[in-house]
């Protein structure tokens, strides 16, 4: 049983440029999060996304946008990339029907912002 | 609004030796408790939770958490520790098990000295 994958592991991108990052979710899963890890912090919350729809969002700009596919994948956009935006960048997934079920995480995509 | 603060950034213990990382939360409803780990370059695992009913926790790995609900706190211990347990941990709240917004610590980073 496959669990969170993301892609791809590692990106190194130019300030200015826009990226896109990629989550499978946990299979039985509907529900995905995104979570920005900063060098030496906790993640922190970025938004979720369940019925192919944005549900919560954290205190993030609107140069970072999702989008939630019909088989439950995910993507993360980050437009005009600063050099703030230079993370660990992580995915989660849970399924609603289980109430009390934990988030799984995924490996993350280390982006580098040069 | 709700947080977390972990004490301590840094925690060294000799192998075999007990630890307790610390960890205070602040929420004005009540709240959903959790510990992770995260190993070097890889996403979080779930150490425990706390949801509600017995106020001690037993997680994976030989850890356990304590709720204090006086104290707003959950600090996590283990009684002997191995050199497999150098990680990150971070202690987690929410609002609700159902959320996927959940408000992570700083990070405690656990060394075990030989």
């Amino acid at each position: 049983d496959a669990g969170v994958t993301q892609s791809p592991t590692h990106l190194i991108k130019t300030r200015g440029q826009q990226v896109t990052l990629r989550c499978s979710p946990k299979s039985g899963h509907d529900t995905v999060s995104w979570y920005q890890q900063a060098l030496g912090q906790g993640p922190q919350f970025i938004f979720q996304y369940y019925e192919e729809e944005e549900r919560q969002r954290g205190n993030f700009p609107d140069r970072f946008s999702g989008h939630q596919f019909p088989n439950y994948s995910s993507e993360l956009n980050v437009n005009a990339l600063l050099l703030g935006d230079s993370a660990l960048y992580l995915c989660a997934s849970r399924s609603r029907r289980q109430v009390q079920g934990p988030l799984h995480f995924g490996n993350g995509t280390r982006l580098t912002v040069t | 609004a709700q947080s977390v603060t972990q004490l301590d950034s840094q925690v060294p213990v000799f192998e075999e030796a007990p630890v307790e990382l610390r960890c205070n939360y602040s929420s004005s409803v009540s709240v959903y408790l959790f510990w992770y780990v995260q190993y070097p370059n890889q996403g979080l695992q779930l150490l425990l939770k706390y949801l509600s009913g017995s106020t001690l926790v037993k997680g994976i790995n030989g850890f356990e958490a304590e709720f204090n609900k006086s104290q707003t706190s959950f600090h996590l211990r283990k009684p002997s520790v191995h050199i497999s347990d150098t990680a990150e941990y971070f202690c987690a709240v929410s609002e609700g098990m159902s959320a996927s917004k959940i408000i992570f610590g700083s990070g405690t980073r656990l060394s075990i000295r030989p």
